[in-house]
């Protein structure tokens, strides 16, 4: 089946630093990838969609110049957020469409936490 | 806008049980939905994918129901395991992203 990986799986990072997160898909070419950020105890959020190539499309309410979406290939998203804040401690999950079809992929999450 | 609700929140049962979660919906014009399960800290493990012209789908122990026009879906496990134990989370998919549900919190006792 489709494998979609997330680089890296936990994170400790200080105030002020900008943090890189890689999703990857293993065996399989995706267009759109899809970025998630889940709360404790709160249900996923959807945070941006990533189409290769082209501009990430952002949801309501999140700043798209505090995380950085690059989407350079058909099997590598990334996800940098900027000037980190103990705020945006999160678990942050990506997903991918591949193969054609409606389903996707979920990565494994990565772990942010922010001092 | 589409609102997912699951409940119950939380579910504690022992082992051996059978037990039903429930997922409904408040925009019947759904294409799929789809239930998750996500284990502490980890990513999400897809379990079962109804599309919207399907009643149901068999996994295993696991048996998924969809009714779109009242805007439900019953997640069923049969003869529960402690290693059920974990979230089941419960997604619409209108467009390509998905609207999840928060998830319900199980619980299995050996």
């Amino acid at each position: 089946g489709a494998v979609v990986s997330q680089h890296p799986s936990r994170v400790i990072c200080k105030s002020g630093t900008s943090v890189k997160i890689e999703c990857r898909s293993l065996d399989f070419q995706a267009t759109t990838m899809f970025w998630y950020r889940q709360f404790p105890k709160q249900s996923l959020m959807l945070m941006a969609t990533s189409n290769e190539g082209s501009k990430a499309t952002y949801e309501q309410g999140v700043e798209k110049d505090k995380f950085l979406i690059n989407h350079a290939s058909l099997t590598l998203s990334t996800l940098t957020v900027t000037s980190a804040h103990p705020e945006d401690s999160s678990f942050y999950i990506c997903s991918a469409l591949g193969g054609g079809t409606d389903t996707q992929y979920f990565g494994p999450g990565t772990r942010l936490t922010v001092l | 806008k589409q609102e997912v609700t699951q409940i119950p929140a939380a579910l504690s049962v022992p082992e051996g049980e059978n037990l039903v979660l429930n997922c409904s919906f408040t925009d019947s014009a759904i294409y799929n939905l789809q239930w998750f399960r996500q284990d502490p800290g980890k990513g999400l493990t897809s379990l079962l994918l109804i599309q919207s012209s399907q009643r149901e789908q068999t996994s295993g122990r696991l048996n998924a129901s969809l009714d779109k026009s009242s805007g439900r879906s019953t997640l069923y496990i049969a003869a529960s395991q402690p290693g059920d134990s974990a979230t089941y989370l419960c997604a619409v998919i209108m467009n390509t992203p998905l609207v999840f549900g928060k998830g319900t919190r199980l619980s299995v006792i050996a």
